[in-house]
């Protein structure tokens, strides 16, 4: 099975600040990768897909990187709607494996 | 409106059964795979199952494998997540998502969710 592991688990950010959030791969995944974000009592919502794609509707302060095994999800200038968590997905073939979260927090 | 409903959660002993059900609304379902994803209390999103478009194909996750079934009736636009033999461990917020593709057909995400419906497994 393919890991994900996302770092840090969690993140203290203030408004205005540029954060990074990482994922890796057990093993390379092309850019089989998506991005979620979860606010508390929510659904997950859709971020960016194919590692660098942009979800319609998501603001542009949301941008993603990486290929292989290693991935970014970076927000250039954190709102106070941002706060929330964020998971990783492999999404390929039969494999959609989440990462454990990164609570982005004030 | 475009939207997954869940419902069939609630409170259940270990070893009993229950079948939650994710109705879909304002797209044909019927064109779509749906996959279950949980969420145990204060954890993170775990995959549980998918079932293809015209239900020819499912898979599960290893923790479910055996217990579980996914099955799908389009004619009524729903799709179904059997759970036998639970065990406190299943106990989670259950949620339906809806699988698309980018425009190549190579990269698939799950761009719909429903609310979830909470399964405790407690006795």
């Amino acid at each position: 099975d393919i890991q994900m592991t996302q770092s840090p688990s969690s993140l203290s950010a203030s408004v205005g600040d540029r954060v990074t959030i990482t994922c890796r791969a057990s093993q390379s995944i092309s850019s089989y990768l998506n991005w979620y974000q979860q606010k508390p009592g929510k659904a997950p919502k859709l971020l960016m897909y194919a590692a660098s794609n942009l979800q319609s509707g998501v603001p542009p302060r949301f941008s993603g990187s990486g290929s292989g095994t290693d991935f970014t999800l970076t927000i250039s200038s954190l709102q106070p709607e941002d706060f929330a968590t964020y998971y990783c997905q492999l999404s390929y073939s039969t494999l959609y494996t989440f990462g454990q979260g990164t609570k982005l927090e004030i | 409106q475009v939207q997954l409903v869940e419902s069939g959660g609630g409170v259940v002993q270990p070893g009993r059964s229950l079948r939650l059900s994710c109705a879909a609304s304002g797209f044909t379902l019927s064109t779509y795979g749906i996959h279950w994803v949980r969420q145990a209390p204060g954890k993170g999103l775990e995959w549980v199952a998918v079932i293809w478009y015209d239900g020819s194909n499912k898979l599960y996750a290893d923790p479910v494998k055996g217990r579980f079934t996914i099955s799908r009736d389009n004619s009524k636009n729903t799709v179904y997540l059997q759970m036998n033999s639970l065990r406190v461990e299943d106990t989670a917020v259950y949620y339906c998502a809806r699988p698309e593709y980018d425009s190549s057909g190579f990269y698939s995400y799950f761009d719909l969710w429903g609310r979830g419906t909470l399964v405790t497994v407690s006795s």
